[in-house]
């Protein structure tokens, strides 16, 4: 059972340079969710979709895109990356949608660094 | 809104000796409250869970956590702590508002050093 899983590990883009992050679980979870985490500011909510078909955004969605391609996969796209954008990109998943009380299930990270 | 504040940003304990990790929230509602934790260079795990049943929530690896709705707090304890405890460790708060509930809402974190 993989869980969560993300590509790449690891990329390097410089300034004004597109990617797509891709995730993707096997659990038949109905939420996903898209964080960064920097330094000394926890994670931090970018994007997230309660079900197949729906995505809204978080705290901070700013310079960013996504697609919930169907139930499994939840992109994550920088049409022009920013160095500000330098960080470690989680993608969580949960059971139910919409639900207080539900775990969230993380993916292994993906490292961004912008020049 | 709901908010989490992590008191310690580091806590360092010897190995064998409790540990005490500080978190307030803050909230409108009867929230739920998660401790997550996440090792070097790796994801986060759920460590428990407080969903509005029994306040003292006991979770893996021998941690537990008092929900006290006096003190607006939901500190993690450890009566003793073991090398392979060093990690960040993450207060988090759920979002109960509207269509975003469900999200989560992370505290800055607390790194935790054990030394032998």
């Amino acid at each position: 059972n993989a869980g969560v899983t993300q590509t790449p590990k690891f990329q390097v883009l410089k300034t004004g340079q597109s990617m797509t992050l891709q995730c993707a679980q096997d659990m038949n979870h109905n939420s996903m969710y898209w964080y960064r985490q920097d330094p000394g500011m926890g994670l931090r909510l970018i994007y997230y979709s309660a079900s197949e078909g729906t995505t809204d955004k978080g705290e901070v969605p700013n310079g960013y895109n996504v697609s919930r391609l169907n139930k499994r996969e939840f992109s994550l796209r920088l049409e022009s990356a920013a160095p500000s954008q330098t960080s470690v990109y989680f993608c969580a998943s949960s059971p139910l949608a919409a639900s207080s009380t539900d775990t969230q299930y993380f993916g292994p990270g993906t490292r961004l660094t912008v020049l | 809104a709901q908010s989490v504040t992590q008191l310690d940003s580091h806590v360092s304990v010897s190995e064998g000796t409790p540990v005490l990790l500080r978190c307030n929230y803050s909230s409108s509602y009867s929230p739920s409250l998660f401790w997550y934790v996440q090792h070097p260079n790796k994801g986060l795990q759920l460590l428990l869970k407080y969903t509005s049943a029994a306040t003292l929530v006991k979770g893996i690896n021998g941690f537990e956590a008092e929900f006290k709705k006096s003190e607006t707090s939901f500190h993690l304890t450890k009566p003793s702590a073991h090398m392979s405890d060093a990690a960040e460790y993450f207060c988090v708060v759920s979002d109960l508002d509207g269509g975003s509930q469900g999200n989560l809402i992370f505290g800055k974190g607390t790194k935790l050093s054990v030394k032998p």
